[in-house]
């Protein structure tokens, strides 16, 4: 069965250095999206990506993210200069078209110490 | 104002004792609802979508349904392997045509 996979499962990081969180979504999905969930709290959207560009983004999603599909397969999410607060689990989804589920990959939690 | 509210938030059941978790929102122009379950330290695995009031979805003990302004997830004759957090999520024009706007989600214990 078709799965979204994400790399690393866990990273830990300094404050201010930049990680790069990466997934590969189902072949022949169209839409992408990031969300993340803080510990004990809900998952929240980031970004969503269609058509090689941002087609939405949260209050979250700031100039310190951003997001690339450097070619078919991957779709990463890159944040410049890490906080103590973006330590979270990010979750990347996919979906074939609008309105449909979305799936979504195992996480990678992310810790800033 | 929360948009989905979703209760109760923790629900222990004993192994056999169904029930029903309920998912209220507040959105106008809901374009689909959706239920997925998470385990701990894991991604949500998508369970049904519902798109519109009346409409019912079934799959071994679980069973959705959407009204205009909740939807209910029943549990029937539980067992300990269907312990998991449940989360609600709605697509909206309100909330964003392309993303899905989580509640906070019920945390099932069945205990054998």
């Amino acid at each position: 069965e078709p799965e979204v996979t994400q790399t690393p499962s866990h990273q830990v990081t300094q404050m201010g250095q930049e990680v790069i969180l990466r997934c590969v979504p189902i072949s022949n999905h169209l839409y992408f999206y990031w969300y993340r969930q803080i510990l004990g709290q809900k998952v929240e959207f980031l970004v969503s990506f269609y058509n090689n560009e941002i087609s939405e983004k949260s209050e979250i999603f700031d100039d310190q993210f951003s997001v690339e599909r450097p070619d078919g397969s991957n779709f990463t999410l890159k944040i410049r200069s890490t906080k103590l607060e973006d330590s979270a689990m990010y979750f990347c989804a996919s979906r074939y078209k609008m309105n449909t589920e979305a799936f979504f990959g195992q996480g990678t939690r992310l810790t800033v110490v | 104002e929360d948009q989905v509210t979703q209760s109760p938030e923790a629900l222990r059941l004993q192994e056999g004792e169904s029930s029903s978790l309920n998912c209220s929102y507040t959105v106008s122009g809901l374009r689909g609802l959706f239920w997925y379950r998470q385990d701990p330290g894991k991604g949500p695995e998508f369970l049904f979508t519902l798109y519109s009031a009346g409409e019912e979805k079934e799959k071994e003990r679980l069973k959705a349904t959407l009204t205009k302004k909740e939807s209910f997830l029943h549990i029937t004759a539980p067992k300990p392997e269907d312990s998991a957090t449940y989360l609600c999520a709605v697509q909206a024009s309100q909330t964003g045509a392309n993303n899905l706007f989580f509640g906070t989600g019920t945390r099932l214990t069945v205990i054998p």
